[in-house]
């Protein structure tokens, strides 16, 4: 079956700027997503379509995307952005989303 | 405010069946894709499934672990959203969240209720 890899961890000093990566086979093909979760919270949106940003999310957030591989960076990373970070896309074929394992982020 | 509220969860024993329901408010449901993901404990999120909207076919799909044991409907007169869950396994055991989908070319999923929590356990 189809996965997206991410690192299960990335670390920064507050104020650094952290990147998370997301890499899968259809990621040429398919928009990305990417959901900040806090422990024992629902995910939440903050990124869609590769590098769209919602309504209410901070401007450190910003998605990029190179071949088979996208990036979340947080830019100026708080200690209010230590989460659990997931991606999100579609197998090749469009049919069925898919989750990368999450990335733990660590701020300090 | 887009509202979506989970219930239903509970303990199962294995082999049996449960029915989640999400109640939805604050949106038109009639015209929303709605899906559900879970999230076992410690684990990443996992598509369950997806039903569209009646209007554009009202059709379902669902992950191949639950293929043709997890049955998704939905009420568009209640604004309600359900899970049927039969055969369970103890790996099903987790928390399960209704959510809304957008889009194509991957879609989105936004945004979520809180979540109900399955156990899956002799």
């Amino acid at each position: 079956s189809y996965e997206l890899t991410q690192p299960p961890s990335v670390s920064v000093s507050p104020g650094q700027t952290a990147r998370i990566t997301c890499s899968g086979d259809a990621l040429s093909k398919q928009y990305a997503s990417w959901y900040q979760q806090k422990p024992g919270q629902a995910p939440v949106l903050v990124i869609y379509r590769d590098n769209e940003r919602p309504s209410g999310i901070p401007e450190r957030f910003s998605g990029s995307t190179s071949g088979t591989t996208v990036t979340l960076t947080i830019s100026g990373a708080q200690a209010e952005d230590e989460a659990d970070y997931h991606c999100q896309s579609a197998d090749i074929s469009g049919t069925s989303p898919v989750f990368g394992g999450g990335t733990k982020l660590t701020v300090l | 405010e887009v509202q979506l509220v989970e219930s239903g969860g509970g303990l199962v024993k294995p082999g049996g069946s449960l029915r989640l329901s999400c109640a939805a408010s604050g949106f038109t449901f009639t015209n929303a894709w709605m899906s559900w993901v879970r999230q076992a404990p410690g684990k990443g999120l996992e598509w369950v499934g997806r039903i569209i909207s009646k209007t554009d076919g009202g059709t379902t799909d669902y992950a191949a672990p639950v293929t043709g044991r997890f049955t998704i409907s939905r009420d568009d007169s209640k604004n309600r959203l359900y899970l049927q869950m039969n055969s369970l396994k103890t790996e099903d055991t987790a928390v399960y969240y209704c959510t809304i989908f957008y889009g194509v070319r991957g879609g989105w999923f936004d945004p979520w209720g809180q979540g109900t929590l399955v156990t899956v356990s002799s």
